[in-house]
């Protein structure tokens, strides 16, 4: 079955960029969102299509997706912008597959 | 407004059954295909089914195959998950998502019930 792999926390001081990244196999020639998750809410789709905005998504949340990892990056981290992030994409075995998680910690 | 909301939740034995529905509104719900996602505590996140725009085609996560059946009633904007034979580890928060249209991710979620296996 398809897995896909992220960090399990990544640390970042305001106003500094944060990178999280989600590997799984030719993850690349899928395409990936990701979601942001704040404690006690439901998941809010920040990235679909590897590098787009939904509407209401602040620009400083940007995506690439290229080989085996996609990659979401927080420009100018906020306090707000903490929070827990999954990536997602489809694959024809399962056929939707979530990241196991990124926990966001804005130091 | 899209609005998806979740009720159904509850405390359940193990080996026991329970229904979950989700009532949809402000989209023009037959168009759309829906999901159930679920969280168990302190975890992540678990896709559970899919259900196509009319019915038609379904799929079922590996862990629930056999044990619950997804099903939607367009004229009533409702999904539903009848779940069955329940163990513990089924204990998480389930989510109704909507797939966004005619790609694989979820635009919309809703808030979520909890579902309790435990003796």
């Amino acid at each position: 079955s398809y897995e896909l792999t992220q960090p399990p926390s990544v640390s970042v001081s305001p106003g500094q960029t944060a990178s999280i990244t989600c590997s799984g196999d030719k993850l690349g020639d899928k395409y990936a969102c990701w979601y942001q998750q704040k404690p006690g809410q439901s998941p809010v789709l920040v990235i679909y299509q590897d590098s787009k905005r939904p509407s209401g998504i602040p620009e400083r949340f940007s995506g690439s997706n290229s080989g085996n990892t996609a990659t979401l990056t927080i420009s100018g981290t906020q306090a707000m912008d903490e929070a827990d992030y999954y990536c997602q994409a489809w694959d024809s075995s399962i056929p939707y597959v979530f990241g196991t998680g990124t926990k966001v910690t804005v130091l | 407004e899209v609005q998806l909301v979740e009720s159904g939740g509850g405390l359940v034995q193990p080996g026991g059954s329970l229904r979950l529905s989700c009532a949809a509104s402000g989209f023009t719900f037959s168009s759309y295909e829906m999901n159930w996602v679920r969280q168990a505590p302190g975890k992540g996140l678990e896709w559970v089914s899919y259900i196509s725009s009319s019915g038609s085609t379904i799929y079922y996560a590996d862990s629930v195959k056999g044990r619950f059946t997804i099903s939607r009633d367009n004229a009533k904007n409702s999904l539903y998950l009848q779940m069955n034979s329940l163990r513990a580890e089924d204990t998480a928060v389930y989510y109704c998502a909507r797939g966004a249209m005619k790609e694989n991710y979820f635009d919309y979620w809703g808030q979520g019930t909890l579902v309790t296996v435990s003796s």
